[in-house]
C-alpha cells in the first residue's frame, strides 16, 4: 500500500519561505508525478505543480515562479519551497501520487493527509 | 490555461436519490477528466479516472461520462455515505486545474 505523508511548519511568518516535504512509501518512486496541491480553509483545489523523480517540473503560471520544487530519490521524498508568502497563500497543502495513463491523461491516486500552513506574523 | 465550470456549487438531495454534477472546460479535450470525492478534514480520494472509469473502492452507483467539452458525475440511489463534496479535475494540459467543487448535502 502506497503511503505519502508530508511535514513541515505550520506557521511561516508574511514574506518568508513556505518549505514542506512529503515521503513516500510503501511503492516505486519512478515513473510517477509527485504532486503538490492546496486548499485554502473552506475553498476549493489549486494544482501547484508536479515533478517528476527524473527532477522535471511542472508548475501553475498563478503562482508566478514563487514555486519550486525537489526530489530526492534516495530518500523517496519530494520538497516545496514557496517564496514571498503572504496571508493567501494559508492553505492546507496535499502531496499526491500522479499516474500518466499515457492515454486517457492522469490522475492522482493517493494523497498524503494534508498539512495546514498559516501565514501570519 | 483550461478553466473547469462546475455545476451546481451546492445540492440537496435525500437518501435514494439519483443526482447529476456537471463540468464544463474551457476547450475541447478527449477523456481526461477526473473525479474526486473530498469529506470534511480529509485528502481528496480519486473516485473517477478518464472520465468514466470507476476506481476500485466505490459502488456502481457513481458514473461518469461526456466527451469534448461536457463531463457528468452522476450518483444513482444516494446514500448515506455519499455526502461530501466532489471535485472534478482536467489533465489535458497543465496546470491540471480543478473545478470549484459540488457540495452535496442531505436534504
Amino acid at each position: 500500500q502506497v503511503h505519502l505523508q508530508q511535514w513541515g511548519p505550520g506557521l511561516v511568518k508574511p514574506s518568508e519561505t513556505l518549505s514542506l516535504t512529503c515521503v513516500v512509501s510503501g511503492g516505486s518512486f519512478n515513473s510517477y508525478y509527485w504532486t503538490w496541491i492546496r486548499q485554502p480553509p473552506g475553498k476549493g483545489l489549486e494544482w501547484i505543480g508536479d515533478i517528476l523523480s527524473t527532477g522535471t517540473t511542472n508548475d501553475s503560471p498563478s503562482l508566478k515562479s514563487r514555486v519550486s520544487m525537489s526530489v530526492d530519490t534516495s530518500k523517496n521524498q519530494f520538497s516545496l519551497r514557496l517564496t514571498s508568502v503572504t496571508a493567501a497563500d494559508t492553505a492546507v497543502y496535499f502531496c499526491a501520487r500522479g499516474v500518466d495513463t499515457g492515454y486517457v491523461g492522469s490522475y492522482l491516486d493517493y494523497w498524503g493527509p494534508g498539512a495546514l500552513v498559516t501565514v501570519s506574523s | 490555461d483550461i478553466q473547469m465550470t462546475q455545476s451546481p456549487s451546492s445540492l440537496s438531495a435525500s437518501v435514494g436519490d439519483r443526482v447529476t454534477i456537471t463540468c464544463r472546460a474551457s476547450q475541447i479535450m478527449n477523456s481526461y477528466v477526473n473525479w474526486y470525492q473530498q469529506k470534511p478534514g480529509t485528502a481528496p480520494k480519486l473516485l473517477i479516472s478518464g472520465a468514466s472509469s470507476l476506481r476500485n473502492g466505490f459502488p456502481s452507483r457513481f458514473r461518469g461520462s461526456g466527451s469534448g467539452t461536457d463531463f457528468t458525475l452522476t450518483i444513482s440511489n444516494l446514500q448515506p455515505e455519499d455526502f461530501a463534496i466532489y471535485y472534478c479535475q482536467q489533465t489535458s494540459s497543465r496546470p491540471h486545474s480543478f473545478g470549484q467543487g459540488t457540495k452535496l448535502e442531505i436534504k
